[in-house]
């Protein structure tokens, strides 16, 4: 069955720094997501990208984040000064169309020391 | 109030047993529901797609009220692997499609 994969599983950066968090959803899926979930909190939405370009964000979402497709294949996340509060799981989720529910990969764990 | 509203758990069950979560939506626009599993620190899985005339899947009983904005699963016969939380999750199915996730309600099934 396919899959959305991210990488890397684990991320462990200095406060200030930039990160990449990358995801490969299944590939004839329209609709991609990047969430978040902070340990022992709820799953929340940060983005949605369709057409190559940003369907809706969350307030989460702020100038220090940013998305890319940069191919076919590749969608990314990007915090360009990461903070302490910005530790949490980071899931991408695709999804091919209508009322299709969406698909997670398991997800990137960011920890900011 | 909350956007999407979940019992508290924990559930204790032991196996066998039948047990019932409950969720409740804010948004009377809302459009798609699911039920989605999370075992600890792992990516939710879809469990279920929710529909209007309720739906079954083996064990799982899914039961959706627009009228009283209310989500319901049911699971018989529990099993040991069944122990997850589970997450209520809304789709307003607008532009972006984003998933609004209940806080969770975690199930312990017990030998």
């Amino acid at each position: 069955e396919p899959e959305v994969t991210q990488t890397p599983s684990h991320q462990v950066t200095q406060m200030g720094q930039e990160v990449i968090l990358r995801c490969v959803p299944i590939s004839n899926h329209l609709y991609f997501y990047w969430y978040r979930q902070i340990l022992g909190q709820k799953v929340e939405f940060l983005v949605s990208f369709y057409n190559n370009e940003i369907s809706e964000k969350s307030e989460i979402f702020d100038d220090q984040f940013s998305v890319e497709r940069p191919d076919g294949s590749n969608f990314t996340l990007k915090i360009r000064s990461t903070k302490l509060e910005d530790s949490a799981m980071y899931f991408c989720a695709s999804r091919l169309q209508g009322a299709q529910p969406q698909h997670f990969g398991d997800g990137t764990r960011l920890s900011i020391l | 109030r909350k956007e999407v509203e979940q019992d508290p758990g924990p559930f204790n069950v032991p196996e066998g047993a039948t047990v019932a979560f409950n969720c409740t939506y804010s948004n009377s626009a809302s459009q798609s529901f699911f039920w989605y599993r999370q075992d600890c620190r792992k990516e939710p899985k879809l469990l279920m797609s929710v529909y209007s005339s309720g739906n079954e899947d083996g064990r799982f009983t899914a039961q959706l009220n627009r009228a009283s904005q209310y989500i319901s699963l049911l699971i018989r016969d529990s099993k040991l692997s069944d122990s997850a939380t589970y997450l209520c999750v809304v789709n307003k199915n607008n532009q972006g499609g984003k998933l609004i996730f209940g806080q969770g309600t975690e199930l312990s099934v017990k030998p």
